[in-house]
């Protein structure tokens, strides 16, 4: 069982678009991390997210947080092909020292 | 945030053979994960690796077949030994930073580049 559900899994979209990446779960998540990946590197984290409710903006990212801390989404405005990679969710179950749990992924691409 | 460098970037090995990938973090952290990742999926924690004790393995994954290790606050390996094709996978090291890289009551990850391996 996939502890954070990641939706759509696969997203082709053209150039201005607006998109909305989803990431889900039963449980509750003490925090929500999202990344990027671009082929061939290594995972950039995008924002953090801890209390229920947050929102943050990341110029064009605008990611919130459940209240119940259990789901989060990632909106992108007016996409560009620069957006194009793997966006992961991942969350901490606990506060203290604790390892990520991380949802399978959604492999955006935005064409010219 | 923190400057992670692996070595080597990528490698192509023959079956049965080993290769060891180096992770180096540009400041002292106590807890250092190595993942696995097949192309275009998510991550899969292979260990825990914090310096001065053993490596936590997660299922399926063992000290054996993947030997690491933490000989201080900057530096972790981990060993692929024994290579078949199967192991061909991006290998991720990450460091975690208690109350994230500005401070806070939360947790912060980052990722090194990752090395590319691919099993003939």
């Amino acid at each position: 069982t996939q502890l954070l559900e990641q939706s759509p899994q696969f997203l082709s979209i053209q150039e201005g678009e607006n998109l909305t990446v989803y990431c889900n779960s039963s449980s509750v998540f003490s925090s929500l991390q999202w990344y990027r990946q671009e082929p061939g590197e290594g995972p950039v984290l995008l924002v953090t997210v801890v209390t229920g409710g947050e929102v943050k903006k990341l110029k064009r990212l605008t990611f919130q947080f459940g209240d119940a801390r259990k789901d989060s989404s990632l909106h992108i405005t007016a996409a560009q092909p620069g957006d194009t990679g793997l966006y992961l969710c991942a969350g901490a179950l606990y506060s203290g020292y604790s390892t990520l749990t991380f949802g399978k992924g959604t492999m955006l691409l935005v064409s010219p | 945030s923190a400057v992670i460098s692996q070595k080597p970037s990528r490698d192509i090995c023959q079956r049965g053979t080993s290769l060891t990938i180096q992770c180096q973090v540009d400041s002292q952290v106590t807890m250092m994960f190595w993942y696995r990742q097949q192309p275009g999926q998510s991550l899969t924690l292979i260990a825990t690796a914090n310096q001065g004790s053993e490596a936590t393995y997660e299922s399926g994954f063992v000290i054996d077949k993947f030997p690491i290790s933490r000989p201080n606050l900057t530096f972790s390996t981990l060993t692929v030994s024994n290579m078949s094709p199967e192991d061909s996978s991006i290998y991720l090291c990450s460091v975690l930073y208690r109350g994230g890289w500005s401070g806070g009551n939360y947790n912060e990850q980052f990722f090194g580049p990752g090395t590319r391996l691919t099993v003939l």
